[in-house]
């Protein structure tokens, strides 16, 4: 079993819609936990990071932690077409450990 | 401009090739990581080194080799022995490892062998 899962997609929404990105996990040591977003042929780049359980936001982006049930999730309104990307889930214990990453889920986000 | 840069961005290997990938950082980062990207995996660590003249092998070091003289250096050498080296490589640092490491990436290098 991985230690970060994460459906790979792809995901189609219209333009306007609230996105549910979501990821699981396994090891119960997690205490950070990260979404990066990758365009096409670029290097990911951090969008938010979160630390033990509860919500963060920022702008249209709202990441969420639920550790009681190892659950990851990263929400967009209003999405947009250059929101179009896929959106990787990371996580780690903190301390001089690996940042464990998900396999990534595609998003298109259409006019 | 403080950043990571990756060269060459599209690199071709005939089979038995050693190549070397090049990563230069500018932020004073002491941290250093690589990592494989093939479709639907994510990114996979190859290698990554905490500090000047260290290095650890990652999840999927066999095949590959790095060396760290320069803070701001860490190049990768996909040798011969990588049966299958065709990916997207990217070179990631970190400001410091101790805490939730965040991480800052290159644009990447694509490997293809013909």
């Amino acid at each position: 079993q991985k230690e970060v899962e994460q459906d790979p997609g792809p995901l189609s929404v219209p333009e306007g819609a609230i996105v549910s990105l979501n990821c699981t996990y396994s090891n119960s040591a997690f205490q950070y936990f990260m979404w990066y977003r990758q365009y096409s042929r670029k290097g990911p780049e951090l969008l938010m990071y979160t630390y033990s359980s509860g919500n963060k936001e920022d702008g249209r982006f709202t990441a969420q932690v639920d550790k009681s049930s190892k659950y990851i999730s990263l929400f967009i309104r209003d999405s947009q077409p250059s929101d179009s990307a896929t959106y990787l889930c990371g996580a780690n214990r903190g301390g001089y450990n690996k940042l464990i990453f998900g396999a990534g889920t595609r998003l298109a986000v259409h006019p | 401009d403080g950043g990571i840069t990756q060269s060459p961005k599209y690199l071709f290997r005939k089979e038995g090739q050693n190549v070397t990938l090049s990563c230069e950082q500018n932020l004073n980062h002491d941290a250093m990581y690589w990592y494989r990207q093939d479709p639907g995996q994510g990114l996979r660590l190859i290698y990554y080194s905490q500090i000047v003249n260290d290095f650890q092998k990652g999840d999927i070091a066999e095949g590959y080799s790095v060396s760290r003289e320069k803070k701001e250096s860490f190049p990768l050498t996909v040798t011969s022995a990588q049966k299958n080296p065709t990916a997207f490589y990217l070179c990631a640092s970190s400001l410091d490892p101790s805490s939730y490491n965040e991480q800052f990436f290159g644009p990447g290098t694509r490997l293809t062998v013909l």
